[in-house]
């Protein structure tokens, strides 16, 4: 099942405004990533974080590997209709099998005109 | 295109049917993994191969679902006597091999309801 804890679950915000949403775990992990979904489409990836403390931006989009390894967040700034969608948190761990991504239950975005 | 392409797109078929689904991914890629994915969820992982052999599979893939990558390019998913509760959206990923760590893309997934 699911190890990540996604928060929050779903978002309804005004076209302008930032949204932050965040992603924890009990164990470490080693990369996170930050995918978005569209309705009957597969994840779009949107950033990758590797290090302990990184801070990468992709547009409006940052998002940061947390300090103990155990949580991220993502940001998005001055949103627009296009960003509607279900964000989705992954991560790799070290100790869970090095190669599988273990995915958040994602986070419902929707944009209020 | 040249991101990783799934067929079917949307597959329906009767409880007890065999169903076979493709994945082609990014072609330098070595690593493809499959998930799949219910309503309101994550995507939950099944198996990956790197190359052609199949090195992790979760606890998930039952015995009726079997999946082969023969030559380490394309790779299939069949799940034999279909049950209800196999409708869920399968998804393919495939990423290159990497000491930083995974970078997965996906394909657009294919959507299995079975009735």
């Amino acid at each position: 099942g699911q190890q990540l804890n996604q928060s929050p679950q779903s978002m309804f915000i005004q076209e302008g405004e930032d949204v932050s949403m965040n992603c924890t775990s009990s164990s470490i992990f080693n990369t996170w990533l930050w995918y978005k979904q569209d309705p009957g489409e597969g994840p779009v990836l949107l950033i990758a974080l590797y290090k302990a403390g990184e801070l990468t931006s992709n547009g409006r989009l940052t998002a940061q590997f947390g300090i103990t390894r155990k949580d991220s967040f993502l940001n998005i700034s001055a949103s627009i209709p296009s960003d509607v969608g279900i964000y989705f948190c992954a991560g790799q761990s070290l100790i869970q099998g090095a190669q599988k991504l273990v995915f958040g239950q994602g986070t419902r975005l929707t944009i209020n005109p | 295109d040249t991101g990783v392409s799934q067929d079917p797109r949307h597959k329906i078929t009767k409880r007890g049917q065999n169903v076979t689904f493709r994945c082609d991914p990014i072609s330098e890629h070595n690593r493809l993994y499959w998930y799949r994915q219910t309503l309101g969820q994550g995507p939950e992982f099944l198996t990956y191969f790197q190359n052609e052999a199949q090195l992790e599979k979760s606890r998930l893939l039952s015995d009726r679902f079997s999946a082969e990558r023969p030559k380490g390019s394309f790779s299939t998913l069949e799940i034999q006597r279909t049950e209800q509760g196999d409708s869920a959206m399968y998804l393919c990923a495939s990423s290159l091999n990497s000491a930083w760590g995974t970078e997965a893309f996906f394909g657009q997934g294919t959507r299995l309801t079975v009735v």
